[in-house]
């Protein structure tokens, strides 16, 4: 399984874009990008995934690197609400097995 | 739709009680899975299952037990509980077999045993 590395956490001015990058060197072809967060003391939450082209919906947009090494989750005017830890998870599909490593606290400042 | 459901919302054990955290699900959903996450840690994933009849391992999986009689249920057991059990548990479900990976989370119970 490719591990991914994340920043532990950021700060990101309402209004603005909010940029989270995640590392992921050793993805292998098969293997998709997603990315969920968990607002405080809630269940995790779906936002997006891709396997090899960017990705948009009503959410956030997600930018996948040509060699597929790195991607970065967009969100493109950060509210106050989206003050949350954003998990970047690589996986292949079918698999049943889905784990959260720590995630990057992201923290909305009006 | 209720989406997963999860009672109870809080509970507190002695250890070496026993009890079951329920969950539920009302999207007809083949995959439920439980996870446990511990203060400032990411999600640890104990069982799941992927049908009626058909349970395994996850991460964690001792001092758990699961069982699925239905599409809709999937409960956890504690059998003994133990102070390092104390953590907040998610129950989540999916839809089989899938090319996303789409989870739907319930809200959580958070357990603590003293």
């Amino acid at each position: 399984d490719a591990k991914t590395t994340q920043p532990p956490s950021m700060d990101c001015a309402e209004g603005r874009a909010a940029n989270l990058p995640c590392n992921h060197s050793t993805i292998s072809g098969n293997e998709y990008v997603y990315w969920y967060r968990q607002i405080h003391s809630q269940g995790p939450q779906y936002i997006i995934h891709g396997l090899k082209n960017n990705e948009t919906n009503e959410m956030a947009s997600l930018i996948i690197t040509e060699d597929r090494k790195s991607s970065t989750l967009i969100l493109p005017h950060a509210t106050l609400r989206d003050t949350a830890v954003y998990y970047c998870i690589v996986r292949v599909g079918n698999d049943y097995k889905l784990s959260f490593g720590a995630g990057t606290t992201v923290t909305v400042r009006a | 739709n209720a989406g997963v459901t999860q009672t109870p919302k809080f509970q507190v054990l002695k250890t070496g009680q026993s009890m079951t955290l329920q969950c539920a699900q009302d999207m007809n959903h083949e995959y439920m899975s439980w996870y446990r996450q511990d203060p400032g840690m990411g999600l640890r994933l104990i069982h799941y299952s992927v049908g009626a009849g058909i349970t395994d391992q996850g991460e964690v999986p001792n001092g758990y037990n699961v069982s699925r009689s239905t599409t809709e249920d999937f409960p956890l057991r504690l059998l003994s509980a133990a102070p390092s059990q104390t953590s907040v548990y998610f129950c989540a479900s999916r839809r089989l077999p899938s090319g996303t990976y789409e989870q739907y989370f319930g809200p959580g119970t958070r357990l603590t045993v003293t």
